[in-house]
């Protein structure tokens, strides 16, 4: 079964502690996004990758980090995590060409309490 | 600047009408447009997608009309059922892996 894996699912931390949110996928796909959900914002794209070792910033990349090391997994790093950094974060995965039977397949989503 | 502007924010239908949610854009680069259906709790899913070479596909009761000279494009859902009650996003992707999010849609069904 196609999944994308998003660990842990709820999280409450305090600002400044940092924190990272895993994202696996087994559909050996070579992109990979990071998105945050905010209510009247849908979603933003905050670092995508289009390979092991190449990633780039989305739309919303300040105070983030990930890494792509393997194929697999693409991790979301906050290093000092602020209040308004609380927001419902969905990992994304999908082939390199889109199409009818190429798409992309979303996690269940990490939601984030920075107190 | 929203990349991609949808509209109505929410939006209640009887049971068995249609469904029109529309969306905008500005960048002509752009060269994928998805639609996505997510229920509470739970990730967005793919519903229907389209090219802009195509100015309409259907699947099921679910129907894109693409309006490439107006930069418009919309959802029609047909026969609508309750649950089909759920938030619905439209999108566009740009070169790469860069996806660009409308602010989403809330639908509630009525039986």
């Amino acid at each position: 079964e196609a999944q994308v894996t998003q660990n842990p699912r709820y999280l409450i931390t305090v600002t400044g502690k940092k924190l990272t949110v895993t994202c696996s996928q087994n559909m050996n796909h070579e992109y990979m996004s990071w998105y945050r959900q905010d209510p009247g914002l849908g979603l933003r794209q905050i670092y995508y990758s289009m390979n092991v070792e190449v990633t780039d910033k989305g739309d919303v990349p300040e105070g983030y980090k990930v890494s792509r090391k393997e194929k697999r997994n693409f991790p979301l790093i906050l290093e000092s995590p602020s209040p308004n950094q609380t927001s419902l974060y969905f990992c994304a995965s999908r082939p390199g060409s889109l199409g009818l039977k190429n798409i992309q397949y979303f996690g269940a989503g990490t939601r984030l309490s920075v107190l | 600047q929203q990349q991609v502007k949808q509209s109505p924010q929410s939006l209640i239908v009887q049971k068995g009408g249609i469904s029109i949610i529309n969306c905008a854009y500005e960048n002509t680069a752009f060269d994928y447009f998805p639609w996505y259906q997510q229920f509470p709790g739970k990730g967005p899913a793919l519903l229907i997608a389209i090219r802009p070479d195509v100015s309409e596909k259907k699947e099921g009761r679910f129907t894109i009309s693409f309006n490439k000279s107006a930069k418009q494009f919309s959802l029609h859902i047909m026969d609508s059922q309750p649950g089909d009650s759920a938030t619905y996003f439209c999108a566009a992707h740009f070169t790469g892996n860069q996806f660009y999010f409308g602010t989403g849609t809330s639908l509630t069904v009525i039986p």
